[in-house]
Order: structure tokens, then C-alpha cells, then sequence
């Protein structure tokens, strides 16, 4: 039979604006959580991480914001440029050992 | 530092051949992990490894699935025989240790269709 596909959601921004980009993630027990971006043809590339202790953390032109409340991830990029057009996800993780369960990921297109 | 290294980037096979994948990890880290990733069911983590040693492999689909680490600086995963549902990009990860700060690098990933 045929397959069909899974649509990732999308954010569509333009140059100069900013991005904010949302993960939920599901089990209340882990650690740490990680922003990765994968550019077409490429592997996973890391951006930025946040301990389970932390609600937030800079680093350039990039925010994550973690709410432990209701499980919620985000990934703020200032300024968004061209060559952040990419898919991007979220994973967590416990430390010291166990799994890096990634999420289902979100394109960002970014329009000239 | 070459990064994670991966081969072949390309394949395409016929369903039933064998298919090896093979994987050189970043120098000195101790973690190596094999992921899948299909539009279906995104990233999945098949199995990693600890200083060479398998320690969580309830992610391979099946028995067909089977990979390797016999040193620190080479792992293969393989196939066999392969399915048309094994098209898929596999990719190949590393990191120093597993915590927060150690980032898992990926490697550029093998792109497997089995027609």
C-alpha cells in the first residue's frame, strides 16, 4: 500500500523577525533538554541545552525557555537570518546515562 | 577535528541484500549511537554503546538489525536481509560522555533505499 507521509508543522518568519519555536516534551523525570538543527541533506547539529533546574538559557542570538509545569520547551532566535531556515527539535534526556528521545521537529522557513 | 565520520552516504539495494553501515566516532568520546530517522517516526535511537559495549539496544525494529563496536574508533550496523521499510537515513553519534554539556555530535548520514 501507499505510505503518507508526516507533515512537520511549519513556521514560516521573515528576515529580521524573530522565531519561536515549540516542543512538548512528555516525561516529567528527565534532566535535560536539547535544541538540535537539521539543514537539508545534513545531520543534527546542536545549538543550545538547558538543565531540568534552569527555566532559562542564552546563548547567541538563541533562548531556550523550559516550563516544568506543563512540560513545555521553547527555542527563541533573534533577528532570524536565511541560513536559519532548517528543521529543528527538541530532545530530552536524563543524566548520566539513558536515552535522547527527540521529538517530531519543526521547519522554520525564513523568506528573504 | 573530522567530526563523526560515516559510509557509505548513498546506497540503494535490492530487498533481501545485506547492507552494512559503518561509522568512525569523534576520537577520545566514549558513547556511539545509531539513530533512524523517516518522515513516519522522526528520529528513533536503535542502540548505543558505552566503551565499546552495548548497553541499550531495545530500539533495533528486529533481528534482522544488528550492530557491532569491536574498537573504540569503528561501528558498523547491518542489516540483512533488507526491506523495503528499512528505507531510511541512519545516522551515527558520538559524545564524550552522557550528561549535560556533552553534546552528541551527529555524522552527515547514510541515506539507505531498498527497492
Amino acid at each position: 500500500g501507499e505510505s503518507v507521509g508526516l507533515h512537520l508543522p511549519t513556521l514560516s518568519v521573515q528576515e529580521g523577525d524573530n522565531s519561536i519555536i515549540n516542543c512538548a516534551y512528555s516525561n516529567s523525570a528527565s534532566d535535560y533538554f536539547i535544541w538540535y538543527k537539521q539543514e537539508s541533506g545534513k545531520g543534527p547539529q546542536f545549538i543550545i541545552d538547558i538543565r531540568s533546574n534552569m527555566d532559562k538559557r542564552q546563548g547567541q542570538r538563541v533562548t531556550v525557555l523550559l516550563n516544568k509545569t506543563v512540560k513545555h520547551l521553547s527555542l527563541q532566535i533573534a533577528a532570524t537570518q536565511p541560513g536559519d531556515s532548517a528543521v529543528y527539535f527538541c530532545a530530552e534526556g536524563y543524566n548520566q546515562g539513558g536515552k535522547l528521545i527527540f521529538g517530531q521537529g519543526t521547519e522554520l522557513s525564513v523568506k528573504p | 577535528d573530522a567530526g563523526v565520520i560515516q559510509s557509505p552516504r548513498h546506497e540503494v539495494t535490492e530487498m533481501g541484500q545485506e547492507v552494512t553501515l559503518r561509522c568512525k566516532p569523534i576520537s577520545g568520546h566514549d558513547y556511539l549511537f545509531w539513530y533512524r530517522q523517516t518522515m513516519m517516526r522522526g528520529l528513533e535511537l536503535l542502540i548505543y554503546f558505552n566503551n565499546n559495549v552495548p548497553i541499550d539496544d531495545s530500539g533495533m525494529p528486529e533481528d534482522r538489525f544488528s550492530a557491532k563496536m569491536p574498537n573504540a574508533s569503528f561501528s558498523t550496523l547491518k542489516i540483512q536481509p533488507s526491506e523495503p521499510r528499512d528505507s531510511a537515513v541512519y545516522f551515527c553519534a558520538s559524545s564524550l560522555a552522557f550528561n549535560l554539556g556533552n553534546t552528541i555530535y551527529f555524522g552527515e548520514g547514510s541515506w539507505l533505499t531498498v527497492v
